[in-house]
């Protein structure tokens, strides 16, 4: 199973709701990440946990709340977002080979904060 | 991670090679050059990466200049399914070391393959 699942594909919330984008893989990398990307833009990096620890924050805003319950899912907790929080948000998880490694990325869950 | 640059798109006919550039000027010596592309409507996905000899898998070949400052991803037979952005990226990596993999997208190349 080489495999990112996200859920769901698409989200519409208001800026008053409270939601979580959910990502899983079984795999057994123990490195997984969100990304955000704005249309006709790359990627930009949110979040990186390593075995089921927080790495890295890109400085993201608190209204985004990540959390990785085991080493198979990771989770991203909305609230109170903005309109201009509308994104595409991706999640990675990683490969790391004996000299370089690679990255294998979900589908995404579509966005929309009205 | 060291810059890259690409054109900002190119066009290519079905079932014609494509090459695709890349400039990695300020390229250090432990950095791998890695490709992905991003499909519409998905997720990016690894492509094929490489350190100084040229490489080939499945999807595409790399070359790499012999000073590696500049490298060419080669779709060798170009269909409508490659229409994509492909990302030149420089992943700085050492065997046991505490780099997290962060990847650091540029603007990326929009190939369009016309049928």
């Amino acid at each position: 199973d080489t495999e990112v699942t996200q859920t769901p594909k698409h989200l519409v919330m208001g800026m008053t709701n409270k939601k979580s984008l959910k990502c899983e893989q079984h795999m057994g990398h123990r490195a997984m990440y969100w990304y955000k990307q704005k249309a006709k833009k790359p990627p930009e990096l949110m979040f990186v946990y390593s075995y089921e620890k927080l790495s890295i924050n890109e400085s993201v805003p608190s209204r985004f709340s990540p959390e990785c319950p085991n080493s198979s899912l990771l989770n991203l907790h909305l609230h109170a977002l903005q309109p201009e929080d509308s994104a595409l948000y991706l999640c990675a998880s990683r490969f790391s080979g004996t000299s370089t490694d690679t990255q294998y990325f979900g589908p995404g869950t579509r966005l929309t904060v009205l | 991670d060291a810059k890259t640059t690409q054109p900002n798109s190119m066009e290519s006919n079905e079932e014609e090679p494509v090459h695709l550039p890349c400039n990695h000027s300020t390229i250090s010596g432990t950095d791998y050059i890695h490709w992905y592309r991003q499909l519409p409507s998905q997720g990016p996905e690894y492509v094929i990466h490489g350190l100084t000899s040229n490489v080939n898998n499945r999807m595409a070949s790399l070359a790499i200049a012999e000073d590696r400052k500049s490298s060419t991803l080669i779709l060798h037979r170009a269909t409508l399914r490659d229409a994509a952005v492909y990302y030149c990226i420089l992943r700085g990596f050492a065997p046991g070391g505490t780099s997290y993999g962060k990847l650091t997208f540029g603007q990326g190349t929009i190939l369009t393959v016309h049928p």
